[in-house]
């Protein structure tokens, strides 16, 4: 199985702060890692697909970069409704794949 | 307006069956895969399975630890995808999501997502 290393596991920024998660996975994936935004209670939302892709509908604040086995998903601007959890996920190969997920507090 | 709704969930008994069910709307539902995933208790996103749409032969995958427990089949003709859950184990308790899966020759993941069904597994 492909391991996804995701970190940091929680970060405190303030509103209009520049944010960085990073995603390391175990083997190359091809680019084929996706972002999701999830609140408590609601359906997680794809954010980022093919590691820089941005979701049709998600705001521009959000990007994705790749270099070799690492991922990163900036937000360059936070804002108070981006107060939740993230994760990346491959679905290079099976089994599909999730890291442990960075919860962001404003 | 695209909707994925899960239902079925509930309290059942370690070894027991249940079944749940992904009703979607706003799109051609045969023509898409559709995945299953759940969340644990404190715990983050796993994902449990996968069929493909006909055009790809209704074919599945599973995650290890529900392989040969969990099936998942679809009815086309209702637009629903089903998660038959067998021989629960108290560590099956979780939220369960369904989603549609875009595209995945293209690397077009899970886009819709529904907002989950608690099961909760115990005696």
């Amino acid at each position: 199985d492909i391991q996804m290393t995701q970190s940091p596991s929680t970060l405190a920024a303030f509103v209009g702060d520049r944010v960085t998660i990073t995603c390391r996975t175990s083997q190359r994936i091809s680019g084929w890692l996706a972002w999701y935004q999830h609140h408590p209670g609601k359906a997680p939302k794809l954010l980022i697909y093919k590691a820089s892709t941005l979701e049709s509908g998600v705001p521009s604040r959000f990007s994705g970069s790749a270099s070799g086995t690492e991922f990163t998903l900036t937000i360059s601007s936070l804002q108070p409704d981006d107060s939740a959890t993230y994760y990346c996920q491959q679905y290079y190969t099976y089994p599909w794949t999730f890291g442990q997920g960075t919860k962001v507090e404003i | 307006e695209v909707q994925v709704v899960e239902s079925g969930g509930g309290l059942v008994q370690p070894g027991r069956s249940l079944r749940l069910s992904c009703t979607v709307s706003g799109f051609t539902f045969r023509a898409y895969a559709m995945s299953w995933f759940r969340q644990a208790p404190g715990k983050g996103l796993e994902w449990v399975g996968f069929i493909r749409s006909r055009a790809y032969d209704v074919t599945t995958e599973y995650a290890a630890s529900v392989q040969g427990r969990f099936s998942i089949s679809r009815d086309d003709s209702r637009s629903i995808a089903y998660l038959q859950m067998n021989s629960l184990e108290t560590e099956d308790t979780a939220v369960y999501y369904c989603s549609r899966v875009n595209d995945i020759l293209t690397g077009y993941p899970s886009d819709y997502w529904g907002q989950g069904t608690l099961v909760t597994v115990s005696s």
